[in-house]
């Protein structure tokens, strides 16, 4: 079963639009850790965010912001004023306690910025 | 400091052929992790280990894929023989036990198998 649902496949907006990406995720686990990670065209994945399932606080990193709802079991990420290096594709990930080296990995939404 | 480090970053091979895929991870990091990228599929884990012993290989496809880290800061991925089913980008990540499940990517090698 889809741990993890991007149901973003794509979204293109103009420069210093907002976007938001949705992320919603399935667990039985009552401890666990939500991930954004971004790919930029060049290929490799960087790390942006770790939230565990106890801190419900949404924070603000810059441009990117992101919402934790655990009573909608949703992990969402924004990016404010959008620039077009922020073109990427953006992929949302959940480790569970019981096996914490393991990240599940949604299918990824990808995000092109138009000048 | 220095990030992940995969070689090489493409690969075309033969069908039949061997390939052996190399990764560095961070220094200080004791966990390291392959990873399989393909549009059916997504990001998968194929094997991870720690303290350069492997730990979970279930993800591993068949045995024709093979991983060995004979030392804390060199790891490989073998595929022997290749067939184009494999073609993926393969992804190296190396993590700290205190944040196991953070990880951080190399930038992938990606595999083309005629």
């Amino acid at each position: 079963a889809q741990k993890v649902t991007q149901a973003q496949t794509e979204i293109s907006v103009v420069e210093k639009e907002d976007v938001t990406l949705d992320c919603v995720y399935e667990t039985r686990d009552t401890t666990y850790y939500l991930f954004w990670y971004k790919q930029p065209p060049s290929g490799e994945l960087v790390f942006l965010i770790r939230r565990n399932s106890f801190d419900e606080q949404n924070e603000i990193s810059g441009r990117y912001s992101w919402n934790f709802q655990k009573s909608t079991s949703s992990f969402n990420f924004t990016i404010t004023a959008s620039q077009v290096v922020d073109s990427a594709v953006y992929f949302c990930a959940l480790s569970e306690a019981r096996d914490d080296y393991k990240l599940s990995f949604g299918a990824g939404t990808t995000v092109t910025v138009r000048a | 400091d220095a990030g992940v480090i995969q070689s090489p970053r493409h690969e075309v091979t033969e069908m039949g052929q061997e390939v052996t895929l190399r990764c560095k991870p961070i220094s200080g990091h004791d966990y390291l992790f392959w990873y399989r990228q393909t549009m059916m599929r997504g990001l998968e884990l194929l094997i991870y280990f720690n303290n350069n012993v492997p730990i979970d290989d279930s993800g591993m496809p068949e045995d024709r894929f093979s991983a060995k880290m004979p030392n804390a800061s060199f790891s490989t991925l073998k595929i022997q023989p290749s067939e184009p089913r494999d073609s993926a980008v393969y992804f190296c990540a190396s993590s700290i036990t205190i944040a196991k499940n953070i990880q951080y990517f190399g930038a992938g090698t990606r595999l083309s198998v005629l």
